[in-house]
């Protein structure tokens, strides 16, 4: 059965301040997607990486995949307000069927303070 | 921007009854998937759909659940028989590839079991 492990669950910070949140799986799969869901709302897509040693980059958002450790990060830089809301991994169930589902993590519910 | 909806946006029924939820994916994927979402917890793959047929469920989508494409555009989850434990976020997703495509997901079904 995959797996996914978000930690942290629960990041409160503050404004200007750097953090990463991390996501490791227990699978060989080298696709990993990272969603942002605000409260009530659906899920945006922010990064799709697609092969070990990708690194995305939008904003003040910034996503990497190690496929080897089966880890992925995403770091957060200078954070600000808006950047408040929970934050899901999630990583292509490959079952080799042609349309595959998604495994996500319990998400990191992050809480940007002024 | 094309995006996926999904209709209603809010269901509540009798524990029992059957239900029908309703997404239209964007107009040029080809692959189509439901998820689930518990209040607080995390996001539940249950099918994915190509072709005109299941490509992968998961535990959760037993025989009371079943998916349907009707005509070209709209792309059905059905529950026969709905339990207290059904209620939650009903997400539609669609993606234009497989695997390396990004899941664009509707707006959500909140379905609420009485």
């Amino acid at each position: 059965e995959l797996k996914v492990e978000q930690n942290p669950l629960f990041l409160s910070m503050q404004e200007g301040k750097n953090y990463t949140i991390y996501c490791n799986y227990s699978t060989t799969s080298d696709r990993l997607y990272w969603y942002r869901q605000d409260p009530g709302k659906s899920l945006e897509s922010l990064f799709v990486l697609l092969s070990n040693g990708a690194v995305k980059q939008e904003g003040r958002l910034m996503a990497s995949l190690d496929t080897k450790a089966r880890l992925s990060t995403l770091h957060i830089t200078a954070a600000v307000h808006d950047l408040s809301a929970t934050y899901f991994c999630a990583v292509d169930n490959y079952s080799g069927g042609g349309a595959d589902g998604l495994t996500f993590g319990k998400g990191t519910h992050l809480i940007i303070q002024p | 921007e094309p995006e996926v909806t999904q209709t209603p946006s809010h269901q509540v029924t009798q524990m029992g009854q059957e239900v029908i939820l309703r997404c239209v994916p964007i107009s040029n994927h080809l692959y189509f998937y439901w998820y689930r979402q518990i209040l607080g917890q995390k996001v539940e793959f249950l099918v994915s759909f190509y072709n005109n047929e299941i490509s992968e469920k998961s535990e959760i989508f037993d025989d009371q659940f079943s998916v349907e494409r009707p005509d070209g555009s709209n792309f059905t989850l059905k529950i026969r028989s709905t339990k207290l434990e059904d209620s939650a976020m009903y997400f539609c997703a669609s993606s234009e590839a497989w695997g390396t495509d990004t899941q664009y997901f509707g707006p959500g079904t909140r379905l609420t079991v009485l």
